[in-house]
């Protein structure tokens, strides 16, 4: 069974500019989540979708990041514009029932 | 706010040395408690899911105890090798089924 996929796996912008991630989960899964994890702090969640629709998005900065799954497949996540603080690493999950799946990660460096 | 907490926040262990880590949380509004494995550059990987008071879970030299009732998770590592060195992260899955990550217990085992 492949895993979650994301891309980019690695990042580099200056500030101010704008950045997209992109993952996809495993087949099937109707729920995904984006995560964003700040060096030396635990991943925290910025969104849930169930299928294409928005579970919680209470977390997400509304004025700089986005987010969609269109389709109820594959997902993108948006920052436009990136600040300094933004620098984490972006985790994508899927599920079915009750476990998580992780991606790899995109690891975003601002600077 | 839902505080998760990991001690120590990092260890550097002898191979063949055996160690243990703690996740603490909330005892109100329990549902489950995750344990992760994530090594750089990877996807983080599930360890253990744990739902019941007095649960302990093993896979291989690996093991896990849950106490719901005082709000603590001990994760033992017996016979450390270089390729358990990773972040073990512990996340809280309360009644709104999301997962709340403490910051984790980065591991290093020196050959």
């Amino acid at each position: 069974e492949a895993g979650v996929a994301q891309s980019p796996r690695y990042k580099i912008i200056e500030k101010r500019q704008s950045v997209a991630f992109w993952c996809n989960p495993i087949s099937g899964h109707a729920t995904l989540y984006w995560y964003q994890q700040i060096l030396g702090q635990g991943p925290k969640l910025l969104i849930q979708f169930q299928n294409n629709g928005v579970v919680d998005d209470s977390q997400l900065p509304k004025d700089r990041f986005s987010a969609e799954r269109l389709k109820g497949v594959d997902s993108t996540l948006k920052i436009q514009p990136a600040k300094l603080e933004d620098s984490a690493v972006y985790l994508c999950a899927s599920s079915q029932f009750n476990e998580q799946f992780f991606g790899p990660g995109t690891r975003l460096t601002v600077l | 706010i839902l505080n998760v907490e990991q001690s120590p926040q990092s260890l550097h262990v002898q191979e063949g040395d055996s160690t243990n880590f703690t996740c603490s949380f909330p005892s109100s509004n329990f549902y489950a408690l995750h344990w992760y494995r994530w090594e750089t550059a990877k996807s983080p990987e599930a360890l253990f899911v744990m739902t019941l008071n007095g649960d302990e879970k093993k896979k291989g030299r690996i093991s896990a105890t849950l106490n719901t009732k005082e709000g603590y998770s001990y994760l033992y590592i017996k016979g450390s090798q270089p390729e358990d060195s990773a972040t073990y992260l512990c996340a809280f899955e309360g009644s709104a089924r999301q997962l709340t990550f403490g910051s984790g217990t980065q591991l290093t085992v020196l050959p």
